[in-house]
């Protein structure tokens, strides 16, 4: 079966430093996601892409935050400047029009 | 602003037995509302979404219920097996977002 792959599995970053976590989502679907999960709490989301732009963003997502889809198979999450508290697990997921979201396993992001 | 809540943060049920989750959500009206599964360190597994329309859906040993009157959501595992212990994720949402509540763990005992 299909699926979402993440990489790297484990990323660590000085702060202030910029990271950028990769998503290959599954190849015939057409809406991408962010979500992260800060250890302990709920899944937050972060951001949708559908038709190569944003379709919707959480307050969460600023602009330190930004997503890219550089071919027509990588999804990308950068974050510029990271802080402390941008320390969670970045789940990317994919759809279908109105079909359910399949998730990654994740990059822990641990900011040091 | 809109909110979920999941009944309890823990679940503890004998093996065997019925166990039944429940989601509530206020200030929303989802087109459709999906549960989840979370183990530890992975990423959300989908198991069933029910659209507003429906009252009922069954897979397997899962059944979720869906009333949009009550704004609630019940999620059971009949026969439950201790492999079925995880973290049990209701989410609703449209194409665009999912909005999770905090999730259930759900503790099957032999």
């Amino acid at each position: 079966e299909p699926e979402v792959t993440q990489t790297p599995s484990h990323q660590v970053t000085q702060m202030g430093q910029e990271v950028i976590l990769r998503c290959v989502p599954i190849s015939n679907h057409l809406y991408f996601y962010w979500y992260r999960q800060i250890l302990g709490q709920k899944v937050e989301f972060l951001v949708s892409f559908y038709n190569n732009e944003i379709s919707e963003k959480s307050e969460i997502f600023d602009d330190q935050f930004s997503v890219e889809r550089p071919d027509g198979s990588n999804f990308t999450l950068k974050i510029r400047s990271t802080k402390l508290e941008d320390s969670a697990m970045y789940f990317c997921a994919s759809s279908k029009e109105g079909e359910p979201q399949h998730f990654g396993d994740g990059t822990r992001l641990s900011i040091l | 602003s809109q909110k979920i809540e999941q009944n309890s943060e823990a679940l503890n049920i004998q093996e065997g037995k019925t166990a039944t989750l429940t989601c509530n959500y206020t200030n929303y009206s989802p087109a459709y509302l999906q549960w989840y599964r979370q183990d530890p360190g992975r990423g959300p597994v989908f198991l069933l979404l029910i659209r507003e329309n429906e009252k009922e859906k069954r897979k397997e040993r899962l059944k979720v219920t869906f009333d949009t009157t009550l704004k609630q959501s019940l999620f059971h595992i009949t026969a439950s097996q201790p492999a079925d212990s995880a973290t049990y994720l209701c989410a609703l949402g449209s194409n665009y977002q999912l909005i999770w509540g905090a999730g259930t763990k759900l503790i099957i005992k032999p």
